[in-house]
């Protein structure tokens, strides 16, 4: 199967909900980066965990390396956090980033 | 502290050419990646350096697409020739690597190529 599967491949929210993404690992990896791509591309990193759990904001994310998956949970959400969000794995046998295929969210009013 | 920074931030090329594309990386980080996104496959990697030096060349990308790393401040990945299927955002980025852990990559705004 695909190294990183992420999911949902799309979520629709209206304003002030909140919902999570969560990324399976098909192999340990030392480190998660969740990433938001912009409207001109940009990736903006969110969080970049080694482990546990990291909070900013209205954004908290979790990453168990030996359980193989990662989450972000999205709350009191707002129609400027509408994007793309990729989850990426630190592969143990190297220092690449192996990409999620991304969450398209849709905030609505 | 400037990020990492890419140039130009789009390019168009007619089939055939070649096009080389810039990276500086954040100064004083010894890890740079190269990183190609395209809707079909997503964000795949092109090339990786560690010091300079070329620790993996993303296989499938080896004959028409070449990146260097002269000094640690500038790379440049050179796509020759140009195909059609070549249209897509090229990202550069980089990491302070210190170990066998984990480490924070961070990006560039990357460059949108688009071959016709």
């Amino acid at each position: 199967g695909m190294p990183v599967e992420q999911n949902p491949p799309a979520l629709s929210l209206y304003e002030g909900a909140e919902s999570g993404l969560r990324c399976n690992f098909s192999t340990t990896m030392k480190g998660v980066q969740w990433f938001q791509q912009n409207h001109r591309g940009r990736l903006i990193t969110l969080f970049y965990l080694a482990q546990g759990t990291k909070e900013n904001g209205r954004l908290k994310s979790t990453f168990n390396s030996k359980e193989r998956y990662s989450t972000l949970h999205i709350k009191d959400a707002q129609l400027e956090d509408s994007g793309t969000y990729f989850c990426a794995g630190e592969s143990s046998g190297s220092w690449q980033l192996i990409f999620g295929s991304g969450t398209q969210l849709t905030v609505m009013p | 502290d400037a990020g990492v920074t890419q140039t130009p931030r789009h390019e168009v090329a007619e089939k055939g050419q070649t096009i080389i594309l810039k990276c500086e990386p954040v100064s004083g980080h010894n890890d740079l990646f190269w990183y190609r996104q395209t809707k079909i496959q997503g964000l795949e990697l092109l090339s990786y350096f560690r010091s300079k030096s070329l620790m993996e060349d993303g296989g499938a990308f080896k004959d028409r697409f070449k990146a260097e790393m002269l000094n640690s401040s500038f790379s440049t990945l050179k796509i020759q020739p140009t195909e059609p299927k070549d249209s897509a955002v090229y990202l550069c980025a980089s990491s302070l690597a210190l170990g066998q852990g984990a480490h924070e990559q961070y990006f560039g705004p990357g460059t949108r190529l688009t071959v016709l």
